[in-house]
């Protein structure tokens, strides 16, 4: 099993929606949680980090459940620029897991 | 600020043969790190640094290794490249071994 798991999608949503990705980890003493985007073929940037009180950027909301070991991401009135892969990162002591991301896709 | 910059951006290398992907940060960073991006498989950590002179095992650190002789820099060498190191590097640095900045990647194909 991978210590880091994402659903790869693709998910295709049209222009304004609202869209939500899961992430589940295995190992219960992680420290830190983010989201990270990434665009075909580029680097992967930070988006945001992931707090248990929930933490919101805009659009973007970020969910932190310890007890069942997931991490949400909620991106509300999608934008076509939203569209890249979504990666789950999970930290413990600067042990850095990413899960295979998923791919978002917005249509006009 | 460049920010993470790596080199080469791109080499093809025949088995056997060895080579080093050299990464330098200008943030003064102390964490550094290398990993590596397989299709379906997310990033992998081969090793990180918590600081000059210091380097550790990640994820898949066989067939790998690397230095740390300056701050800004952080050294990946393979000393005997096979097909199964055919990959894509990217290299990261973070202030506090949070929120890490990554450079635009290497891309590696061993023939």
């Amino acid at each position: 099993r991978k210590e880091v798991e994402q659903d790869p999608g693709p998910f295709n949503v049209p222009e304004g929606a609202t869209v939500a990705f899961n992430c589940t980890y295995s190992n219960s003493a992680s420290q830190s949680f983010f989201w990270y985007r990434q665009d075909c073929r580029k680097e992967p940037k930070l988006l945001m980090s992931v707090y248990s009180s929930g933490n919101e950027d805009g659009r973007f909301t970020a969910q932190l459940n310890r007890a069942s070991q997931y991490i949400s991401l909620l991106i509300r009135d999608s934008k076509l620029s939203d569209s890249a892969t979504y990666l789950c990162v999970v930290n413990k002591n600067n042990d850095m897991r990413f899960g295979a991301g998923t791919r978002l896709t917005v249509k006009p | 600020n460049a920010g993470v910059t790596q080199t080469p951006k791109f080499r093809v290398l025949k088995t056997g043969q060895s080579m080093t992907l050299l990464c330098a940060q200008d943030m003064n960073h102390e964490y550094m790190y290398w990993y590596r991006q397989d299709p379906g498989m997310g990033l992998r950590l081969i090793h990180y640094s918590v600081g000059e002179g210091t380097t550790a095992k990640g994820e898949v650190p066989d067939g790998y290794n690397v230095s740390r002789l300056k701050k800004q820099n952080f050294l990946l060498g393979l000393e005997s490249a096979a097909p199964s190191q055919t990959s894509v590097y990217f290299c990261a640095s973070s202030e506090l071994g949070e929120t890490q900045y990554f450079g635009p990647g290497t891309r590696l194909l061993v023939l």
